[in-house]
């Protein structure tokens, strides 16, 4: 079955560089999560998007945009990086005319480093 | 307020002993509630789910978790620990509105 696809899957950027992240999502689902993973940590919600609409809002720096395109693929655009922004980027998507409860799949990750 | 909490991140099991990982979550009502799992280097993959049907929830590689109300609690278990079940694994929580919160993982050692 086809998964949440997820490029690159890794990425080297210097400090202030920009970076963007691609996500599509598994065929018609419509909602899109981000995540960030810093080394040893637990993934932290960034944004998600429903419809092509920002439909929640997590702990996303104002460096960071991210928005969902007409065929439900996303990007997050990263600028003026810093080296703490190095981590693992995980989209996720869920069908939410699946239930009462859709389950969210995660994609491999992009792997970020800033140098 | 809402939280997950997982006890312990780090937990080591002998090879063939009862896996024991746990999740408590904070909320005032039953929160859809999920156990991943993420071996090294690699990405979150869905062990099992609870979404308010049966109160035991068998999930993949033998793993099952038991949703308890009274004490709010989703732990994990595995009858027999396998060496393959090294990884880290996260509870997360969806308190019904809409993206999922992850506890702060486990790591599962499993001893030789």
């Amino acid at each position: 079955a086809a998964g949440v696809i997820q490029s690159p899957r890794h990425l080297i950027k210097e400090k202030r560089e920009t970076a963007t992240l691609k996500c599509y999502p598994i065929p018609r689902h419509d909602t899109v999560y981000w995540y960030q993973q810093g080394p040893g940590q637990d993934p932290q919600f960034l944004i998600s998007f429903y419809e092509k609409m920002q439909s929640d809002k997590g702990s996303i720096p104002d460096r960071f945009s991210a928005q969902q395109f007409s065929d439900y693929h996303s990007e997050l655009n990263m600028s003026s990086l810093e080296l703490g922004d190095s981590a693992l980027y995980f989209c996720a998507s869920s069908n939410s005319r699946g239930g009462a409860m859709n389950t969210i799949y995660f994609g491999e990750g992009s792997w970020l480093t800033v140098v | 307020a809402q939280s997950v909490t997982q006890l312990g991140s780090h937990v080591s099991v002998s090879e063939g002993a009862l896996v024991l990982l746990r999740c408590n979550y904070s909320s005032s009502v039953p929160p859809y509630l999920f156990w991943y799992v993420q071996y090294p280097n690699q990405g979150l993959q869905l062990l099992l789910k609870y979404t308010s049907a049966a109160t035991l929830v068998k999930g993949i590689n033998g793993f099952e978790a038991e949703f308890k109300k009274s004490e709010t609690s989703f732990h994990l278990t595995k009858p027999s620990a396998h060496m393959s079940d090294a990884a880290e694994y996260f509870c997360a929580v969806n308190f019904r509105d809409d993206k999922i919160i992850f506890g702060k993982g486990t790591r599962l050692h499993i001893l030789p």
